[in-house]
């Protein structure tokens, strides 16, 4: 199975931050990786797929990049309702796999 | 508007069975892959199961592979999963999942990246 790895678990950051989340797969995924944003209480949502393309509806301020194994997700400036917990996932190969997370916080 | 509606979830013993629905709506069901995650309490998102958009193709986590069998009825829009065998592990809040591409824009019978998702239907197992 592939394993995803996210960096860092937990970030505390203020309005307005630059924030970058890693993820770090165990093979090569050809770019089939996604990022998900979920709220307490709420389904999670589609951010990114392809490792890099923005879904249709989402802020600019997201984006994806990377290529392989290491990809990041980067919000170019955290607004109030960006704190929430975000997962990458692969579907490259099956078992698709999840990260484990990264909570970002209010500083 | 797209829109999945989970039910089915509940309280079952262990080694008890459960059946969870999904109704689909605002969009062209037979289309599309459909898929279950599940989020254990304190735990991240976990894949369970896809099924391919004819329903021929089916895929599952080692951990519920013998156990739980997806299916579809496209003629009624509603995407099934049969759980059996259950124990404390697969307690957890159940989502349905919709593929963001179809067959016809990926060339994949299955995508993978998730753009519709339920508000999850619970199920719990006292272990």
């Amino acid at each position: 199975d592939i394993q995803m790895t996210q960096s860092p678990s937990i970030l505390s950051a203020s309005v307005g931050d630059r924030v970058t989340i890693t993820c770090r797969a165990s093979q090569s995924l050809n770019n089939w990786l996604a990022w998900y944003q979920q709220i307490p209480g709420k389904a999670p949502k589609l951010l990114i797929y392809e490792a890099s393309t923005l879904k249709s509806g989402v802020p600019s301020r997201f984006s994806g990049s990377g290529s392989g194994t290491d990809f990041t997700l980067t919000i170019s400036s955290l607004q109030p309702d960006d704190f929430a917990t975000y997962y990458c996932q692969q579907y490259d190969t099956y078992p698709w796999t999840f990260g484990q997370g990264t909570k970002v916080e209010i500083k | 508007e797209m829109q999945l509606l989970e039910s089915g979830g509940a309280l079952v013993q262990p080694g008890g069975s459960l059946r969870l629905s999904c109704a689909a709506s605002g969009f062209i069901f037979r289309s599309f892959g459909m898929s279950w995650v599940r989020r254990a309490p304190g735990r991240g998102l976990e894949w369970v199961s896809t099924i391919s958009g004819d329903g021929v193709n089916t895929y599952y986590a080692d951990s519920v592979e013998g156990r739980f069998t997806i299916s579809r009825d496209n003629s009624k829009n509603t995407l099934y999963l049969q759980m059996n065998s259950l124990g404390g592990e697969d307690t957890a809040l159940y989502y349905c999942a919709k593929d963001h591409l179809d067959y016809d824009t990926s060339g994949y019978n299955t995508y993978g990246a998730f753009d519709i998702w339920g508000q999850g239907t619970l199920v719990t197992v006292p272990s």
